[in-house]
């Protein structure tokens, strides 16, 4: 099956890092992407990785190691905004893509 | 730039009646569009998704259709609506000139509550 597996809940202090993880097991591998998503609103991208390795966008950094098929997002200097639901996704053939249940990440002051 | 409309924004219906929503997209053409619904609390499932006018590949088997009448319009409909069909529906495009669905683009979505 294709599946992406995430932790459902992160709690961390505003301030701090925290790391994000994601599992795969995907057909059609294109890449890793990130999106955030606040309570009530849209999906918005946030990063994608096509190869292995870091990718850093600011205060967000995404990393992916397709031998082991995991990839993270990092978050650093948390802020209380960030308490949203953030999702990894994959692709599963041509144009289409899964997505993970997503982990609500909980800043706290 | 590109934008994408959806509406209406939310929307109570009785079980089986039918259901339109649409999705309409500016700056852009001939964009890869998919319908997702997001049941509460989880993640996002792919419905449908379309490469071009009149090209639709459905993902889920159910009560649920999609049509691409026009380039940048989508359109998901049912005949009859479920309780499980209850959600939040969001239309997404694909980012101009890519090969691959990394970078999607989401519509504002559909807060659907069916009774």
């Amino acid at each position: 099956g294709q599946s992406l597996e995430q932790p459902s809940e992160v709690t961390a202090v505003e301030g701090a890092i925290v790391q994000i993880n994601c599992t795969y097991q995907t057909s059609g591998f294109y890449g890793l992407s990130w999106y955030q998503q606040h309570d009530g609103g849209a999906p918005t991208f946030l990063s994608y990785n096509a190869l292995d390795g870091l990718e850093e966008t600011g205060r967000f950094s995404s990393f992916l190691s397709r031998s082991d098929s995991y990839g993270y997002l990092l978050l650093q200097e948390l802020q209380m905004k960030d308490s949203a639901s953030y999702f990894c996704a994959g692709g599963a053939g041509g144009f289409k893509t899964i997505f993970g249940a997503g982990t609500r990440l909980f800043v706290k002051a | 730039s590109q934008t994408i409309h959806q509406w209406p924004a939310t929307l109570v219906q009785p079980v089986g009646s039918p259901l339109s929503l649409e999705c309409t997209v500016e700056g852009t053409s001939n964009p890869n569009l998919y319908w997702y619904r997001q049941a509460a609390g989880r993640g996002l499932q792919l419905l449908f998704y379309s490469v071009g006018i009149g090209q639709i590949s459905s993902e889920v088997p159910q009560n649920l259709s999609a049509s691409r009448p026009q380039d940048r319009q989508f359109i998901l409909s049912s005949k009859k609506l479920l309780l499980s069909d209850s959600g939040f529906y969001l239309c997404a495009y694909l980012k101009e000139g890519q090969g691959s669905p990394y970078e999607q683009y989401f519509g504002p979505g559909t807060r659907l509550t069916v009774t």
